[in-house]
């Protein structure tokens, strides 16, 4: 069965400082990987995505994400943080083509 | 760009009731979600549409019901809504082209309280 696993309820960091939000997953067969990110009241925007090649994704706002079959993870990761990314962020498994299975989130509060 | 527009933001109603949520995609996708969002518990699929008058049941579909007469509009119905059922929806929508995955579209969301 598909899982997929945000260990990280919440994360706080320092505005400047790098994030990375950890992301595993759990799949048999080639998975395909999504970043989401939610700010307070709004619907979810897509960051990035992997589907095959490059291992390292490059997406919006300054973040990229990794791929790491040995480990079955995901994480996104961004070199210098700033307020307005304060959000929640999910991870997406995309599997049998239509489906979607989300993560559980993490929210991500950013000190000034 | 594609918009997935959900009817209303923020929806009171009274325990027992039923309740409509609408929602309409203007991109011609195949795919149409409702989706559930609750503190802790991330996104939960409630209900997924591969085709008009096609529906699925999600992880949770207890107590709702939906319906695709268009390909543009998904409604989701809560038969007689319960406490239980406060909740944030949110709808999306994708297409299935196995040559280039899409990811989901997704609306701002009804913050639907049920009293």
């Amino acid at each position: 069965a598909q899982s997929v696993t945000q260990p990280d309820i919440h994360i706080t960091v320092s505005e400047g400082a790098s994030l990375e939000l950890r992301c595993n997953y759990s799949y048999g067969a080639t998975p395909y990987l999504f970043w989401y990110v939610q700010s307070p009241g709004q619907g979810l925007q897509l960051l990035l995505k992997y589907f095959s090649g490059d291992t390292l994704v490059q997406g919006i706002k300054g973040f990229e994400a990794e791929f790491k079959r040995s480990q079955s993870s995901f994480n996104l990761r961004k070199p210098s943080v700033h307020w307005s990314d304060a959000a929640e962020y999910f991870c997406v498994l995309l599997y049998n083509f239509n489906k979607f299975y989300f993560g559980s989130g993490t929210k991500l509060n950013v000190k000034p | 760009d594609v918009k997935v527009t959900q009817s209303s933001r923020y929806l009171v109603k009274r325990t027992g009731e039923k309740v409509f949520l609408e929602c309409v995609q203007d991109m011609d996708h195949e795919n149409m979600f409702w989706y559930r969002q609750d503190p802790g518990l991330g996104l939960r699929l409630i209900y997924f549409s591969y085709d008009v008058k096609m529906k699925e049941k999600g992880d949770i579909p207890e107590g709702y019901s939906v319906s695709r007469e268009k390909k543009e509009r998904f409604s989701l119905i809560l038969e007689s809504a319960s406490t239980n059922q406060t909740s944030m929806y949110l709808c999306a929508s994708s297409s299935p082209q196995t040559s280039d995955n899409q990811p989901q579209h997704f609306g701002d969301g009804t913050r639907l309280s049920i009293l």
